[in-house]
């Protein structure tokens, strides 16, 4: 079945330094790619999302695209900050229209 | 954007008691809804998917009797934990898919559960 991987955390970077959380997936045909973010004590937030290759979602200074050659949808930032500490979830949606979840990296920022 | 109302936010009960968790879609209208447990340090694991009117599809290895949902209308489901003990105690969310188109996902805020 499809499925999510996703780099192991907890990843510690000082801040404003350059940020990539790897996530590559298999899947049959070609599923949406989702980013979730969710900060200590709160539910879960999209972050950004791509639904077909090549495509490049953004938002809040982070990037992740989708490539098809390499099934894969690496998130990246150029400078993170004190506040993108969080648990960042890497998902797809398969063909049901359910979320198969990669397990979460933990990501802390150090100042 | 769309909102997902998910109530409450945390609560504490006794042993044997029964807890109920709402979740709402606030500017949509939402078929289906889905119902997540987290524990900690972990993924989310999906329970129940909750469709409008019809009986909710339980994911293996969980227990409807415990676990009951109800989707009563387009705006809201509800998940209630009966005769809670210690080991059902952790974080619940809920997120509810558009009327309007399979994607994405919207997700309430969750709700911590603990029970002493």
């Amino acid at each position: 079945g499809d499925s999510v991987t996703q780099m192991e955390g907890p990843v510690t970077l000082s801040e404003e330094a350059f940020l990539t959380i790897n996530c590559t997936y298999t899947a049959t045909g070609y599923p949406s790619l989702f980013w979730y973010v969710q900060y200590p004590g709160e539910g879960l937030q999209l972050l950004l999302k791509a639904t077909k290759a090549d495509d490049k979602g953004s938002n809040k200074g982070f990037e992740a695209t989708y490539r098809k050659e390499t099934t894969s949808f690496h998130l990246e930032k150029g400078s993170v900050q004190v506040s993108d500490s969080a648990v960042y979830f890497c998902a797809l949606v398969d063909s049901n229209y359910q979320l198969i979840w990669g397990a979460g990296t933990k990501l802390i920022i150090k100042p | 954007g769309a909102v997902v109302s998910q109530h409450p936010s945390w609560v504490i009960c006794k042993s044997g008691t029964s807890v109920k968790i709402e979740c709402r879609s606030l500017d949509f209208q939402a078929t289906t809804m889905f119902w997540y447990r987290q524990f900690p340090k972990q993924s989310l694991m999906l329970m129940a998917t909750s469709n409008e009117g019809s009986k909710a599809t339980y994911e293996q290895g969980v227990e409807k009797d415990k676990f009951l949902i109800n989707h009563a209308s387009l705006t809201l489901s509800t998940l209630t934990v009966t005769s809670a003990h210690p080991e059902d105690s952790s974080f619940y969310i809920c997120s509810a898919r558009d009327l309007q188109g399979g994607e994405p996902l919207h997700f309430g805020n969750g709700t911590r559960l603990t029970v002493t």
